[in-house]
């Protein structure tokens, strides 16, 4: 059963804990991104990866932190530097190429984030 | 700044009444758009794509969207709703002249259906 799966579905933060959520995609795709979801702000996007071992910044880096050693995981980090963690945090995955390509990004169930 | 408009937040309506949620983005060029439908408590799904070719997609559950280039318009559109197409609906735009990971989205809108 091929697609995106994130864990855990709700995640408990402590003011000054970094967290790390999880995602991993089987659908060999060498694009993955991480978005926040925001009440009435649509999807803004935070990292993005076209390949192992490179990452970029996306528009609300500030905060966040990812690594990409394998091609299936994606995990980010939410640190203590994130002033406002509290969203529903989405994994996404296509299946990466230059501009101009024609690409569907395919989006994972998603991390709720909740700081006490 | 560039942007992704979806004008209408919140739509509610009877079962069997006909829906229309708009798109307006500000990117020239070639894109490619996209609407995603979000149902209560699930993921992030894909409802229908345009990359090139005939200006009106159709895509699951009965739902069509036409692309207007000359209005900058990506319109979602079905013709009788059901309670269960309760769900919020996001527009997003992929530029053209940008690589993949460049996918805008709108603030979306909330469809509510009574039945």
């Amino acid at each position: 059963d091929g697609g995106i799966t994130q864990s855990p579905k709700y995640l408990f933060r402590k003011e000054g804990q970094n967290v790390t959520l999880s995602c991993e995609q089987n659908l060999n795709h060498d694009a993955m991104y991480w978005y926040r979801q925001d009440p009435g702000q649509g999807l803004r996007l935070i990292y993005y990866s076209q390949i192992v071992n490179d990452f970029q910044k996306g528009d609300i880096a500030e905060g966040y932190s990812v690594s990409r050693e394998k091609k299936e995981s994606f995990p980010l980090t939410v640190t203590s530097a994130q002033k406002n963690p509290t969203a529903f945090y989405l994994c996404a995955s296509s299946m990466g190429g230059l501009a101009g390509t024609q690409e569907t990004q395919y989006f994972g169930p998603g991390t709720r984030l909740l700081v006490l | 700044a560039q942007s992704v408009s979806q004008h209408n937040h919140h739509v509610i309506l009877s079962e069997a009444a006909s829906l229309e949620l708009g798109c307006n983005y500000s990117y020239g060029g070639t894109v490619n758009l996209f609407w995603y439908v979000q149902y209560p408590g699930q993921h992030l799904q894909l409802l229908l794509k345009y990359f090139s070719g005939d200006p009106l997609v159709k895509g699951i559950k009965g739902f069509e969207a036409e692309f207007i280039k000359s209005k900058f318009s990506f319109n979602l559109r079905k013709p009788s709703v059901q309670w269960s197409d309760t769900a919020e609906y996001f527009c997003a735009v992929n530029p053209g002249f940008m690589g993949a990971n460049n996918l805008f989205f709108g603030t979306g809108t909330r469809l509510t259906v009574i039945p």
